[in-house]
């Protein structure tokens, strides 16, 4: 089965400040990978997601970028965080041609002030 | 309307309760439907996936789904305090086959 890494596990940031998450998977290649955000007590809410190298879909306009400079791994990027970034990032994986069901990793919880 | 209806609760029941957790949705197109837990502050875990109509029990767990009403259940038996989290339905299908669409969740405090 998957195993899905993530990290930091928390982060603070201030307003302004860059920011790199990762998302690293283990056990399957060629995943379909998607970055979440989940706002307390919400919803998640669909970022970004890639079918594979270099092929990122955003899902809403917003000031994060997303990137994936190798198979398995997945990146959430931004230049100036803003304060309604804050959130829990959840990256999760799908193993391209099977069921439709997503793996998610432990999450990272972003406070910025 | 969102394309998935899920009661946010919370929903408090003693333990040993039967629990049913529901969705609703819109889109006929949709076949695969799973429901996920989550421990506060932890990523989802998958906990059921169905695909298309039908029944599918593991353990306490069973997962139902009715597509000529689209609507899907996820049944607790025997509740225990550790089930106490949020409960995701979530489903795809047609165009959206890349991606989940998610209900926003039922929040579920099993008392002892």
């Amino acid at each position: 089965s998957q195993t899905i890494h993530q990290w930091p596990a928390t982060l603070v940031q201030p307003v302004g400040s860059p920011l790199s998450l990762e998302c690293t998977v283990e056990g399957t290649s060629n995943p379909n990978l998607y970055w979440y955000r989940q706002a307390a007590g919400r919803g998640l809410q669909l970022l970004f997601y890639s079918v594979g190298i270099g092929q990122i879909s955003s899902e809403v306009p917003q000031n994060l970028s997303a990137s994936r400079p190798q198979d398995r791994q997945f990146i959430l990027s931004s230049k100036k965080l803003l304060l309604s970034d804050s959130g829990f990032y959840l990256c999760a994986s799908r193993t391209a041609g099977a069921s439709d069901t997503q793996y998610f990793g432990p999450g990272t919880r972003l406070t910025v002030l | 309307q969102k394309e998935v209806e899920q009661d946010p609760g919370p929903l408090s029941v003693p333990e040993g309760a039967i629990v049913s957790l529901n969705c609703t949705y819109s889109n006929s197109a949709f076949q695969y439907f799973m429901w996920y837990r989550q421990y506060s502050r932890k990523g989802p875990e998958l906990l059921m996936y169905t695909y298309s109509s039908g029944n599918k029990e593991d353990g306490r767990f069973t997962a139902q789904v009715d597509k000529s009403s689209k609507y899907i259940s996820l049944f607790i038996r025997d509740s225990q305090p550790s089930d106490s989290a949020t409960y995701l339905c979530a489903m795809s299908g047609g165009d959206s086959s890349y991606k989940l669409i998610f209900g926003s969740g039922t929040r579920l405090l099993v008392r002892p």
